[in-house]
């Protein structure tokens, strides 16, 4: 069965710090991944996006992730954290037509 | 560009009432547009898919005759709830796909209230 897990509930990292969400995924062929963030009270908004070429992808606010095929993973990470980036991310994988499976999401928080 | 709209963004309404929810994609034709529902600190659960001009797809679970949903045209879905229960409060949120693309744009979010 497809899957997506984020393991961590909350990261915390202090501000100008690099960061990095986990997330593994479990899917049968190739992996369509995706990065949402959702700010309290809103709706998602689209980060990036795996669909195939270049292991590392670059997506909005300078976040990036790095698509790994043997460890089945797609790590989101920024070299330097804002108060700003504080929101709860989300991890997603396709799965059937266009429905997407989702990670239980992860809280940043971004100390200054 | 791939603005989706939802409107009302929060609505409080007796039990019993039905709850009428649009959500608009406003600068591209969404062939396939999503219906989810977010509990406090959780994950989104999918509830529908639809398509326009024919009947949503619904989860496992998610009662049809409760949640209608409608996709009358390439830019427009509406779900009603209807017979509201306190049960049904939520933060509901519509998302909608561009073509052929993976990538799904989401309203903001309706927070639905029910007393």
């Amino acid at each position: 069965a497809q899957s997506v897990a984020q393991p961590e509930d909350q990261v915390n990292v202090a501000e100008g710090n690099p960061l990095t969400v986990k997330c593994t995924y479990s899917v049968s062929g190739n992996p369509y991944l995706f990065w949402y963030v959702q700010y309290p009270n809103r709706g998602l908004q689209f980060l990036l996006k795996y669909i195939t070429g270049d292991n590392l992808v670059k997506g909005s606010y300078g976040f990036e992730a790095e698509f790994n095929k043997s460890q089945t993973s797609f790590h989101l990470k920024k070299p330097s954290a804002l108060v700003s980036d504080s929101a709860l991310y989300f991890c997603a994988v396709r799965g059937r037509g266009y429905q997407l499976i989702w990670g239980a999401g992860t809280k940043l928080i971004i100390k200054p | 560009g791939a603005v989706v709209s939802q409107h009302p963004s929060r609505v409080i309404c007796k039990s019993g009432t039905s709850v009428k929810i649009e959500c608009r994609s406003l600068d591209f034709q969404a062939t396939t547009m999503f219906w989810y529902r977010q509990f406090p600190k959780q994950s989104l659960m999918l509830m529908a898919t639809s398509n326009e001009g024919s009947k949503a797809t619904y989860e496992q679970g998610v009662e049809k005759d409760k949640f209608l949903i409608n996709h009358a045209s390439l830019t427009l879905s509406t779900l009603t709830v209807t017979s509201a229960h306190p049960e049904d409060s939520s933060f509901y949120i519509c998302s909608a796909t561009l073509g052929s693309t993976d990538t799904q744009y989401f309203g903001p979010g309706t927070r639905l209230t029910v007393l």
